[in-house]
């Protein structure tokens, strides 16, 4: 596997249930970031990692729950979800050491809250 | 005000057309400017990336950014229907927290 893979790739869960989206990047960055990208809006950052620790919460409701056990692996545990927070969940890395922070980004998990 | 204004069109170009894409914003602590090609059921890919302002080129691309009317553009000469795409700006004061436009679908007429 190359780049920035996120699993699984299309999600249906209910508004009672609990889920987690995988983010793997295989680049050797230290940076990692969750968006959310929903139709005809901007992606909106939710949650930055810089080497495992948690550098941008962006008023992010509590029903999402990010984890960074290492660099290369970043979760998003979802709980209690609302059917406003169906959408495109974006994973990205970048190098994290300064300088040109290009953001290399997964394919995404397709979420739809019932 | 959204902090980045961008038109989502859609724009539709017949093929060998020059596309002008545009994004406005009003934080003039930008100073990375980045615009990011999406396809269908794809994430976005770095498409290019000027640090304040002045012309960049690559191939058949132009990012031009002028930071006194906080403005920046992408051109597309001589189109093909493989860039029909979805174009999102991007832009940030440190180059860690981005702050994306809404993305302007374009489609390519063969």
């Amino acid at each position: 596997e190359t780049g920035v893979t996120q699993t699984p790739r299309h999600l249906v869960m209910g508004m009672t249930n609990k889920k987690s989206l995988k983010c793997e990047q295989h680049l050797g960055h230290n940076a990692m970031y969750w968006y959310k990208q929903s139709a005809k809006k901007p992606l909106e950052l939710m949650f930055v990692y810089n080497f495992k620790e948690q550098t941008e919460n962006n008023s992010v409701p509590s029903r999402f729950s990010p984890e960074c056990p290492n660099s290369s692996h970043l979760f998003l545990h979802l709980h209690t979800l609302q059917p406003e927070d169906s959408a495109l969940y974006l994973c990205a890395s970048s190098p994290g050491q300064g300088g040109q922070e290009t953001q290399y980004f997964g394919p995404g998990t397709r979420l739809l809250v019932l | 005000q959204k902090e980045v204004e961008q038109d989502p069109g859609p724009l539709s170009v017949p093929e060998g057309a020059i596309v002008s894409l545009n994004c406005t914003y009003s934080n003039s602590a930008f100073q990375y400017f980045m615009w990011y090609r999406q396809y269908s059921r794809k994430g976005p890919e770095l498409l290019m990336y000027t640090y304040s302002s002045g012309n960049k080129e690559d191939g058949r691309f132009t990012a031009q950014v002028d930071k006194s009317s906080k403005y920046i553009s992408l051109f597309i000469r001589d189109s093909q229907p493989s860039d029909s795409a979805t174009y999102l700006c991007a832009m940030s004061v440190d180059d860690y927290k981005l702050s994306f436009g809404a993305g302007t679908t374009v489609t390519v007429r063969a």
